[in-house]
């Protein structure tokens, strides 16, 4: 079956420091892969998405490129803030073989951030 | 605002007493989904649904039921609650399963 991998956490940093969570996963057919954010209290919200190989998603200064060589979706980010602090989801979509999809996302375990000032 | 909406934010339940989750989204989304959030473990499918009157099962399905009788709700139930249940439950619905939308949650606690 489909599964995701994230990075152990917790993660903590200083303000503007440079950012790396690993994800790999394991997939059959084509998913597309997404990172979603969770602020403390809150539920989920897409930070981006690739839905193909080589593609690259990016928003708020995030980045992530879909490499299917390596069946990894690391995000990064250049300089974080404090704003950033919250936990962070690596998720794939299913896909089968023939393309059709009941688009169930299969979630890493979840990656805590701390940036300090 | 467009979206999804759970029901109730937070219960307190004792063990083997039942309860219903409600998910209403007015987006006009085909799919939907139930998740649980336990420490350490991401979030694990329950049951979807791909369309009204639809229903699957997931991941961990066991102790839980669901029902779509309307396009626009998803209903989760546990019949006898345990304390393994204790969790956060998540709601999201899906625009061609590319774009999902989700809760902001139902915290349950069993006791």
């Amino acid at each position: 079956g489909n599964s995701v991998t994230q990075m152990e956490g917790p993660v903590t940093l200083s303000e503007e420091a440079f950012l790396t969570i690993n994800c790999t996963y394991t997939a059959t057919g084509y998913p597309s892969l997404f990172w979603y954010v969770q602020y403390p209290g809150e539920g989920l919200q897409l930070l981006l998405k690739a839905t193909k190989a080589d593609d690259k998603g990016s928003n708020k200064g995030f980045e992530a490129t879909y490499r299917k060589e390596t069946t990894s979706f690391h995000l990064e980010k250049g300089s974080v803030q404090v704003s950033d602090s919250a936990v962070y989801f690596c998720a794939l979509s299913d896909q089968n073989a023939g393309g059709t999809s009941y688009g169930k996302l299969t979630f890493g375990q979840g990656t805590i951030l701390t940036v300090h000032p | 605002n467009a979206g999804v909406t759970q029901t109730p934010k937070f219960r307190v339940l004792k063990t083997g007493q039942s309860m219903t989750l409600l998910c209403a989204q007015d987006m006009n989304h085909e799919y939907m989904y139930w998740y649980r959030q336990d420490p350490g473990m991401g979030l694990r499918l329950i049951h979807y649904s791909v369309g009204e009157g639809t229903t699957a099962k997931g991941e961990v399905p066991d102790g839980y039921n669901v029902s779509r009788l309307k396009k626009q709700n998803f209903l989760l139930g546990l019949e006898s609650a345990a304390p393994s249940q204790t969790s956060v439950y998540f709601c999201a619905s899906s625009l061609l399963r590319v774009r999902y939308t989700f809760g902001s949650g139902t915290r349950l606690t069993v006791v």
